[in-house]
């Protein structure tokens, strides 16, 4: 029962042109959809945010956005940096604050950025 | 200085055996929690601490046995090994008002051999 879904294993860019990553996913409940970055041999660590009462936020060269009525949203990444490739985690909560609320994770896309 | 530290990094053992990952954070928040990492690369929430009770108990068999001393500190403990439990353990920190922005820890990865 996967409820993110990030279909595309992996994605190869040019460094300076656009990464578009994916994630779709089927719980309305979701009112908090995050995207982590992990390097090898590393814990995943944050990256950006949205509210799902929201339907872009951006934050430097990342942006996130929200397609409600399509469950689906996407990180943008401009320009793509070589220091960028890395696996990137789309994740969804329901309720941001407290203690029982917790993260549900897609499985990953793997971004290589060729210089 | 690590915000989130575990250890062992690095765990082979043979199936029947007990192991535990030991992990702390040094960063004040409330919230720990144990994320397992399978062969699929999915990241699955185990359990979750606040201020040493537990709150989130995911469908995880009784062998595995978190415990938490304090609230910088999150041990897992588990009996038994089987193959299956062959994965990367993530331990996590978070405050309970921002529990998207969870902080991990670089993982420890069990091989049961």
């Amino acid at each position: 029962d996967q409820q993110v879904k990030q279909n595309s294993p992996s994605l190869s860019v040019q460094e300076g042109r656009i990464s578009i990553l994916n994630c779709d996913y089927t719980n309305s409940m979701f009112d908090y959809f995050l995207w982590y970055k992990k390097y090898p041999a590393e814990g995943p660590t944050f990256l950006i945010s949205i509210s799902s009462i929201k339907d872009k936020n951006e934050d430097g060269r990342f942006t996130v956005f929200l397609n409600k009525s399509a469950k689906h949203l996407s990180l943008h990444i401009v320009p793509s940096q070589p220091g960028d490739s890395a696996v990137y985690f789309c994740a969804a909560i329901v309720g941001y604050t407290g203690a029982n609320s917790k993260l549900t994770f897609g499985k990953g896309i793997t971004l290589s950025v060729r210089p | 200085d690590t915000a989130v530290s575990q250890t062992p990094k690095y765990l082979v053992t043979q199936m029947g055996n007990d192991k535990s990952i030991k992990c702390e954070q040094n960063l004040g928040h409330d919230t720990m929690y144990w994320y397992k990492q399978d062969s699929k690369k999915f990241l699955k929430i185990m359990f979750s601490y606040n201020n040493k009770e537990l709150i989130i108990n995911e469908t995880v068999p009784n062998r595995f046995s978190p415990k938490s001393p304090d609230k910088a500190h999150l041990n897992l403990h588990i009996n038994s090994l089987e193959l299956g439990d062959s994965a990367v353990y993530f331990c996590a920190s978070s405050q309970w008002t921002d529990a998207g922005e969870l902080f991990f820890g670089e993982g420890s990865r069990l091989t049961v051999l």
